[in-house]
């Protein structure tokens, strides 16, 4: 197990544009979160999954913003129409349900919108 | 709700001195509490967590924490600061008891002198 992967790393996009992340949890966990972390501040959460289904969304996330996990596997973030604002690390976590809290962290897609 | 606060955004220590880095938290439920580090562009790394039990908590890297439930506090200490310390802690506390999602302080760079 590799652990969570997060791709890409790194996106520079021009405001206005969509962008897409995607996240490939611990095979086993079936929790996946998003998290969005921007300069100077914790990270916050944006959505999680248990399995397929999307349980709880944050304010954060506003229209242009959406998130699946088709099939109960790896998960997409899709940003649409790119604000200057949007600029931040999103980070991915997964978990198994029934564990002692092992949250296990992505490297994170640093986003810049030029 | 719950909440975390951590004092001091910078903290500067030598070489070989303690490291003490607080965190005081909000919770209208027993609370489940975490300390993650993270590394210049990348994702966050599990230190220690307290859920039950034992109210000192060991984790990596010879850092610990003790829970004390009377100052709603759980401070990350390690006797002896090593140059590889040097990163960004996050103190976290768990939303909603056992099956919520992570709720994070702001941070404190911890910045280690030789």
């Amino acid at each position: 197990d590799t652990g969570v992967s997060q791709n890409p790393r790194h996106k520079i996009t021009k405001r206005g544009q969509n962008v897409t992340f995607r996240c490939d949890p611990i095979s086993e966990h079936n929790r996946l979160y998003w998290y969005r972390q921007t300069l100077g501040q914790g990270p916050e959460f944006l959505t999680y999954f248990q399995n397929e289904a999307q349980l709880e969304k944050s304010r954060l996330l506003s229209d242009r913003f959406s998130a699946e996990r088709p099939k109960g596997s790896f998960s997409t973030l899709e940003i649409q129409r790119t604000e200057q604002g949007d600029s931040a690390m999103y980070l991915c976590a997964s978990r198994w349900e029934g564990s002692s809290y092992g949250y296990t962290f992505g490297s994170g897609t640093r986003l810049t919108v030029v | 709700a719950q909440s975390v606060t951590q004092l001091g955004s910078h903290v500067s220590v030598s070489e070989g001195a303690l490291v003490l880095l607080r965190c005081n938290y909000s919770s209208s439920v027993p609370p489940y509490l975490f300390w993650y580090v993270q590394y210049p562009n990348q994702g966050l790394q599990l230190l220690l967590k307290y859920t039950t039990g034992a109210t000192l908590v060991k984790g990596i890297n010879g850092f610990e924490a003790e829970f004390k439930k009377s100052e709603t506090s759980f401070h990350l200490t390690k006797p002896s600061a090593h140059m590889s310390d040097a990163a960004e802690y996050f103190c976290a506390v768990s939303a909603g008891g056992s099956q919520g999602n992570l709720i994070f302080g702001k941070g404190t760079k911890l910045s280690v002198k030789p």
